[in-house]
Parts: C-alpha cells; structure tokens; sequence
C-alpha cells in the first residue's frame, strides 16, 4: 500500500520550459489536492479536485493548470515555469472533507 | 484576517523530555483544528484532528488540547524520542464561506540525545 505517490522528485527546468508532476493515490479517496511549500509560508492550495471529474482552483492557482485524469491521478502542469514557482510541490488525498490530507513525499522544483 | 500562529519558533531539547507547541488563531468560524508532523524531505503526516467541542486528544505520547473560548491549542509530547525531530505544523478548518485550510509556519523540534 504505497499511499500518494508523486513523480518526479526532483527537477531543475530553465525559465520558459513545461513540465507535469504526477500524483498518484491508491487509498480510493475522492478528493485531491496540489500544494507548494515556500520557506518562511504556510502550505498554499494551488488546485484541487472534490471528486472525480472536478476540480476548482485555491489561493495561488496562476500559472498552473490541472488534470484529474481519473480517481487514482491528478496532475499539476507548468505551461512557462518562471523562477517564482521554484518550490516543493506537494499532492495530498483524502476521503472526505474533514478527514485527514493524506500527502507525498514531494517534488523539489527548481526553476533557473 | 484569519490567521494561524505558532509558537516557539523553534525548540532544542534533551531525549527523554517532554514539550509543548503552542497555537493561536483567529480563524472563525472553523469547523477543526488539525497537528501534523513534517520531517525534513517528507509529507506533512497527520497526528490530531479536533473539533470545537473536543478538549483534548491523544496519538501515542502526543497530546492535543484545543480551548475554543480563547483559540488556543497545545501540542504536548511526552518522553521525547530523536525521531520526534521534525517540524510540527498547526492547522485550522476555516467554516466560513470558500471553506479552507489555514497553515501556520511550523515549530521546528529538535531532540538531541
């Protein structure tokens, strides 16, 4: 039981350039949430999805997009990384409002 | 404005001594107040959820109280271990409309042997 599995670790994009961070839980939840991790601010919402086929921006949802491709993934995509998204990216999940987030391990994100 | 605050900002103490985290908010209406605990490179993992009406509750050697009537909540730890090293994060349910999570900073622990 892997819990939320996110891909890649780490990655270093150039200014400009696009990428896609994969999330992936295997607990059945139906919600789904993108976080980043900044030094010095509390977690931020960046997106999430209440349930399969939903999803709805949070606090900091610009230059972002987001897929919940089914129950299982949801995915956060960088169209132009810029260097002010340089962060810790984290995907959490959880059954239900009010129960407990559920999180990965993270994606360092560095962008140059 | 609905706020989370954490105190100490950060702690050092001896193995096998106890600790308490302290949390103010102003968040309100909310529904719970959340502990998490962060080690470095990892997820947040969750401890306690509380309700308004809960006053304390447990997880092991961690304990949580939650004062409604003053927004206040403690997080205490029992016997310290050197895994307990991490950061202890506070986390607030805002009811209101836009219903939200509302993070504070974090108390970074440190247990030396």
């Amino acid at each position: 039981n892997a819990g939320v599995t996110q891909t890649p670790k780490f990655q270093v994009l150039k200014t400009g350039q696009s990428m896609t961070l994969q999330c992936a839980q295997d607990m059945n939840h139906n919600s789904m949430y993108w976080y980043r991790q900044d030094p010095g601010m509390g977690l931020r919402l960046i997106y999430y999805s209440a349930s399969e086929g939903t999803t709805d921006k949070g606090e900091v949802p610009n230059g972002y997009n987001v897929s919940r491709l089914n129950k299982r993934e949801f995915s956060l995509r960088l169209e132009s990384a810029a260097p002010s998204q340089t962060s810790v990216y984290f995907c959490a999940s959880r059954t239900e409002s009010g129960s407990p987030l559920h999180f990965g391990n993270g994606t360092r994100l560095t962008v140059t | 404005k609905n706020q989370v605050e954490q105190s100490p900002q950060s702690l050092i103490i001896l193995e096998g001594k106890n600790c308490t985290l302290q949390c103010n908010y102003t968040v309100s209406p909310f529904s719970n107040l959340r502990w998490y605990k962060q080690d470095t490179g990892r997820g947040p993992v969750s401890l306690t959820i509380m309700t308004f009406s809960e006053n304390t509750k447990s997880n092991g050697r961690y304990t949580a109280t939650l004062d409604a009537d003053t927004k206040q909540s403690s997080l205490h730890i029992t016997a310290s271990q050197l895994s307990d090293s991490a950061s202890y994060i506070c986390v607030v349910d805002y009811a209101g409309n836009n219903r939200k999570l509302i993070w504070g900073l974090g108390t970074s622990l440190a247990v030396n042997p």
